[in-house]
């Protein structure tokens, strides 16, 4: 089954706290993202990546780390988590044809206390 | 850049009745991909549709119907006869062929509740 795993679902930890969310997808994409969601704001990109070794900063970038080292896995790294990262993260994959829908993770809801 | 508008951050109606969500964009590409996705009350996000800049037509699927209007910059969804589970937020996102399937701007999204 296609599909994007990210780990964990939920997260609570506390400020400065080093954390890192897990995301894998099976479909073979080159695109892989990360999003986080908040109320009244919709999706926006953190960073994404177009292929091995290669990541840019999306639209809210500040806070956050990625790597791409194999083409299936891309982890959401938080260095030191602040209370305004508290959200709701998804990670997403997807061919580089535009034309195609972007295939997402079931979330991983984090709280930075 | 690039910008989508979701106006109405909430919609409730009774079962049965037909309700629009509006989605407006902004871009300075010629050739664009339109999205809509769905998210249950679970939290996931579900594709619903997907349109090119270059393909006008309405599309229909089930109860579902999608007015795609480029002299307004609009991609709007109707969902006709609603039920109780199409309970949802639904978001409409935009992506450019410049950065294709790599970049999506999303919508604030819609809250749409369906009473019984």
């Amino acid at each position: 089954e296609a599909q994007v795993t990210q780990n964990p679902r939920y997260l609570i930890t506390v400020t400065g706290k080093k954390l890192t969310v897990t995301c894998s997808q099976n479909m073979n994409h080159e695109y892989m993202s990360w999003y986080r969601q908040d109320p009244g704001l919709g999706l926006r990109q953190i960073y994404y990546s177009m292929n091995v070794e290669v990541t840019d900063k999306g639209d809210v970038p500040e806070g956050y780390k990625v790597s791409r080292k194999e083409k299936r896995n891309f982890p959401l790294i938080l260095e030191s988590p602040s209370p305004n990262q508290t959200s709701l993260y998804f990670c997403a994959s997807s061919s580089p044809r535009g034309n195609t829908e972007a295939f997402f993770g079931q979330g991983t809801r984090l709280t930075v206390v | 850049a690039q910008k989508v508008t979701q106006a109405q951050t909430e919609i409730s109606v009774v079962e049965k009745e037909d309700v629009t969500l509006d989605c407006v964009y902004e871009t300075r590409d010629t050739t664009y991909y339109l999205f809509w996705y769905k998210q249950p009350p679970s939290g996931e996000l579900v594709f619903l549709i997907r349109r090119n800049s270059f393909d006008e037509q309405n599309e229909i699927s089930g109860r579902y119907s999608w007015n795609f209007q480029k002299s307004t910059s609009s991609f709007n969804f109707t969902i006709t006869a609603s039920q109780v589970v199409d309970s949802a937020v639904y978001f409409c996102a935009l992506s450019e062929e410049e950065t294709s399937g790599s970049r999506l701007t999303f919508g604030e999204g819609t809250q749409l509740t369906v009473n019984p």
